[in-house]
């Protein structure tokens, strides 16, 4: 069965980075692109990019340009998203998601960024 | 920026049909999709390309595009369809977004 399993929550303080990896099993990991979702406490869903797991071509919500980072490593079937200049707003759980037709999320990381 | 737009709630009685709308420039050109989120739960996705219902989602779940509104129906909405539920569609750039949310409250 298809799986995403997600690194577990992380405490930054404003202005460092977090990288959260996304292991998938089940499937063959390079048929499908890997997005990542983000969700702030109480706050709608909100997009942040995929990543083309075969090629490592990224395209990125506009809003995270510049401050996000997705890559992964296909030797491990593992998909990577790191944010940078942390502040206190992006604190939320993060998912990764394998969409389209079907559609496996991951159990989402809580991020919390705090001085 | 491309905007997806949605009310903030919809309130029905059990067994009588939820509507929840969304509204976007694109979606003429656009599939829309829909997830139900559950307080604590990842999303799920109960409609995709518009009016297809996955595997395992009941019968009672249907959707439809017209113009640029698209909405998801739920006929003879039961009390464990309480949820939150998001449109999702893509721009000119492939890129994804969500609509803000619609609550839905049954009882």
């Amino acid at each position: 069965q298809v799986q995403l399993a997600q690194s577990g929550a992380e405490v930054r303080k404003p202005g460092a980075s977090v990288k959260v990896s996304c292991k998938a099993s089940g499937y063959t990991f390079t048929d499908y692109y890997m997005h990542w979702v983000r969700q702030a406490p109480g706050q709608g869903l909100e997009w942040m990019g995929w990543i083309n797991t075969k090629s490592g071509d990224t395209n990125y919500a506009q809003n995270f340009q510049g401050r996000v980072t997705m890559t992964r490593d296909t030797s491990i079937s593992t998909a990577y998203m790191e944010l940078n200049g942390l502040r206190s707003d992006d604190t939320a759980v993060y998912y990764c998601a394998r969409v389209g037709t079907t559609n496996y999320w991951g159990q989402g990381t809580l991020v919390t960024v705090s001085s | 920026s491309y905007e997806l737009t949605q009310p903030p709630s919809v309130s029905v009685s059990p067994g009588q049909t939820a509507r929840i709308t969304c509204s976007g420039d694109a979606l003429p050109k656009k599939y829309a999709y829909w997830y139900q989120q559950k307080s604590g739960q990842a999303p799920v996705l109960v409609i995709y390309e518009d009016n297809k219902r996955p595997s395992g989602i009941p019968e009672r779940f249907s959707g439809s595009s017209s113009g640029t509104m698209g909405t998801l129906t739920i006929s003879g909405a039961q009390v464990e369809d309480e949820a939150d539920y998001y449109c999702s569609s893509t721009d000119n750039s492939d890129r994804f977004l969500f609509g803000g949310g619609t609550k839905l409250t049954v009882l």
